[in-house]
């Protein structure tokens, strides 16, 4: 069992739609909780970061984090063609050097 | 303020070879990480240094190695390269406990 798993889709929806990207993970330590899209072919692009369980919001984005559930998700409201892309959710825990990434869920916004 | 770095960004090797790709961080931080990235396994981290010192490796063998300098620029090195190290090779600079990315060198190997 791998320590985050995410549903690599693809997700396609329609442009307008409100955007469910989720998480789970196996391990009680992570603590930090990140997400990142990624376009083809660039690097992953910092979108939201959170501490520990709660929301949340910036602009179109918000992130949730559940650590009762060991779940997280990412919302998108009044999705664009331009958030067409990978999100990857990472995470890490207190004094680590390294993040732990999911596989990562490819979205498609149709206009 | 300047984001990650990356050096080069597209590289064409053939087996056997070595390769070193750099990195220069976001000015004032001092954590550097590297990963892999590559279809079938997404994201892996290979290594992390903060103020020249490896503090932590990934599950990689010897082949991949790197080093840091005193301006907090890194470098990784991967030796006697085999077909399967063909990836994107992302570096990370960590702010409190965000990592920032860049764009990633494009290694093939033929």
């Amino acid at each position: 069992q791998k320590e985050v798993e995410q549903d690599p889709g693809p997700l396609s929806v329609p442009e307008g739609a409100i955007v469910s990207l989720n998480c789970t993970y196996s391990n009680s330590a992570f603590q930090y909780f990140m997400w990142y899209r990624q376009y083809s072919r660039k690097g992953p692009e910092l979108l939201m970061y959170t501490y520990s369980s709660g929301n949340k919001e910036d602009g179109r984005f918000t992130a949730q984090v559940d650590k009762s559930s060991k779940y997280i998700s990412l919302f998108i409201r009044d999705s664009q063609p331009s958030d067409s892309a990978t999100y990857l959710c990472a995470m890490s825990w207190e004094g680590a050097q390294k993040l732990v990434f999911g596989q990562g869920t490819r979205l498609t916004i149709n206009p | 303020k300047a984001g990650v770095t990356q050096t080069p960004r597209y590289l064409i090797k053939t087996r056997g070879q070595q390769v070193t790709l750099s990195c220069s961080p976001i000015s004032g931080h001092r954590s550097v990480s590297w990963y892999q990235q590559t279809p079938g396994q997404g994201l892996q981290f290979l290594f992390e240094y903060f103020s020249e010192t490896q503090r932590n490796k990934g599950n990689f063998p010897g082949r991949f190695s790197g080093r840091q300098f005193s301006n907090s620029r890194s470098e990784m090195n991967v030796s006697t390269l085999e077909l399967g190290d063909s990836a994107l090779y992302l570096c990370a600079s960590k702010g409190a406990y965000e990592q920032y990315f860049g764009p990633g060198t494009r290694l093939t190997v033929t």
